[in-house]
């Protein structure tokens, strides 16, 4: 299974601020997102990662708010930008390690945004 | 777009009872569905799946069925033990490279 190392795992930051947050892979995998949770809630997709293309970005979340970067097999990273307290979340970066059947998703650790 | 529906929101069961959650889909065309458990402070890992040509799946004490006409499947979970609180969460896509829909989740409490 993908070994999936997140950084950093939690920080506080102010508002109004960006934090960009880094997902290592340990081996190439075809499919990377971005997860957010939310306190208390489920988990909801904000974009896939394509490696050397702009990420596909789900319903609510936009590329100027979530600037993502997948410059190769093994690497993305997440930026939150212009940080409010509404985006008080854990970002979990997870991969599809398994092509042709329906795969396994794995997700990293989270990284817990505190945005004051 | 699918829509994943998950009962209960909490769960409270007596050591050694069985623990049942539901989970509806909307996308007839949904093929995988797999079950996350999350531990307070952790990442969710997959604990069991099942694919759309079965319709039960066990292993030890977990089991999840499907029905695929009435578009539910369930989380069993028998001889229930304080390591199994968590929250499980289902999910369901509709091709190997379709994206997972949620549920809401389930906090499952097992009290000794």
């Amino acid at each position: 299974s993908a070994v999936i190392s997140q950084k950093p795992s939690r920080d506080i930051c102010q508002r109004g601020t960006s934090l960009t947050i880094q997902c290592q892979v340990d081996s190439q995998v075809t499919m990377m997102f971005w997860y957010r949770q939310q306190p208390g809630q489920s988990l909801t997709l904000i974009a896939t990662a394509n490696q050397g293309s702009e990420a596909t970005y789900e319903s609510g979340f936009v590329i100027d708010k979530f600037p993502i970067s997948r410059p190769n097999l093994t690497f993305s990273t997440l930026t939150v930008s212009n940080m409010s307290p509404e985006d008080s979340s854990i970002y979990l970066c997870s991969v599809l390690d398994r092509a042709g059947l329906p795969g396994e998703l794995f997700f990293g650790e989270g990284s817990r945004l505190t945005v004051l | 777009g699918e829509n994943v529906e998950q009962h209960p929101s909490t769960l409270s069961v007596q050591e050694g009872d069985s623990a049942v959650i539901k989970c509806t889909y909307s996308d007839s065309a949904s093929n995988y569905f797999p079950w996350y458990k999350q531990e307070l402070g952790k990442r969710p890992q997959l604990i069991i799946d099942i694919r759309s040509n079965v319709g039960e799946k066990k292993d030890q004490r977990i089991a999840v069925t499907l029905n695929k006409t009435a578009k539910h499947f369930s989380l069993h979970i028998t001889e229930t033990q304080p390591e199994d609180s968590a929250v499980y969460f289902c999910a369901a896509k509709t091709d190997s490279w379709g994206k997972l829909q949620f549920g809401a989740g389930t906090q499952v409490v097992v009290t000794p």
